[in-house]
């Protein structure tokens, strides 16, 4: 079965710093990886993806992330963090086999403190 | 990508009753899924809405208490039945499109439900 593990319910961050929001997987074959942005009242936004290709993948609103295979791992990275950044972040993975659906992290809060 | 219109984007009901929520896409698709997003938490799957064919739910899940009904391609509800306020939650559709140019899921913008 496949899983996501975001170890960090919460990331603080200073404005102007860079800030990474962790995410590993277990998915049995390739992974297909997401990462969406959650703002309070508000839908689910989509950031970026990684199916295959460049490890290094850049998305929306200046965010990327990196795909490291031995690792398992698609942390989230923005070299400069904004205070409009601050918003509840999930990473998924595609289920493996036919089957599409998406398994969710437990969700990183990030907060940028001005 | 595909637009989804997802309503109510929020309800207040009572103990016992029922909501139904549907969302309508402007594209063909051939899965749709039911989620849930329960306060505080990370989005879980309710269902697998496939046209012509009953609902897959997940474990947890069960058709009497999420009926789901998926006519043609393009929409598809969730009735959450017999309300209490353990279902206060947000729920979202989403669909997958499998393109050689892309691949990716939207997301319904939410329905917030809140039972009292």
């Amino acid at each position: 079965a496949q899983s996501v593990a975001q170890p960090e319910d919460q990331v603080n961050v200073a404005e102007g710093n860079p800030l990474t929001v962790k995410c590993t997987y277990s998915v049995s074959g390739n992974p297909y990886l997401f990462w969406y942005v959650q703002y309070p009242n508000r839908g689910l936004q989509f950031l970026l993806k990684y199916i295959t290709g460049d490890n290094l993948v850049k998305g929306s609103y200046g965010f990327e992330a990196e795909f490291n295979k031995s690792q398992t791992s698609f942390h989230l990275k923005k070299p400069s963090a904004l205070v409009s950044d601050s918003a509840l972040y999930f990473c998924a993975v595609r289920r493996s086999g036919s089957a599409r659906q998406l398994t969710f992290g437990s969700g990183t809060q990030l907060t940028v403190l001005p | 990508s595909a637009v989804i219109s997802q309503k109510p984007s929020r309800d207040i009901c009572q103990r016992g009753t029922s909501l139904t929520i549907q969302c309508q896409v402007d594209s063909q698709v051939t899965m749709m899924f039911w989620y849930r997003q329960q306060p505080g938490q990370s989005l879980t799957l309710i269902a697998t809405a496939n046209q012509g064919s009953e609902a897959t739910y997940e474990s947890g899940f069960v058709i009497d208490k999420f009926p789901i009904s998926r006519p043609n391609l393009t929409f598809s509800t969730l009735t959450v039945s017999n309300l209490s306020p353990e279902d206060s939650s947000i729920y979202l559709c989403s669909v997958v499109e499998d393109l050689r140019s892309n691949y990716g899921y939207t997301f319904g913008s939410g329905t917030r439900l809140t039972v009292v």
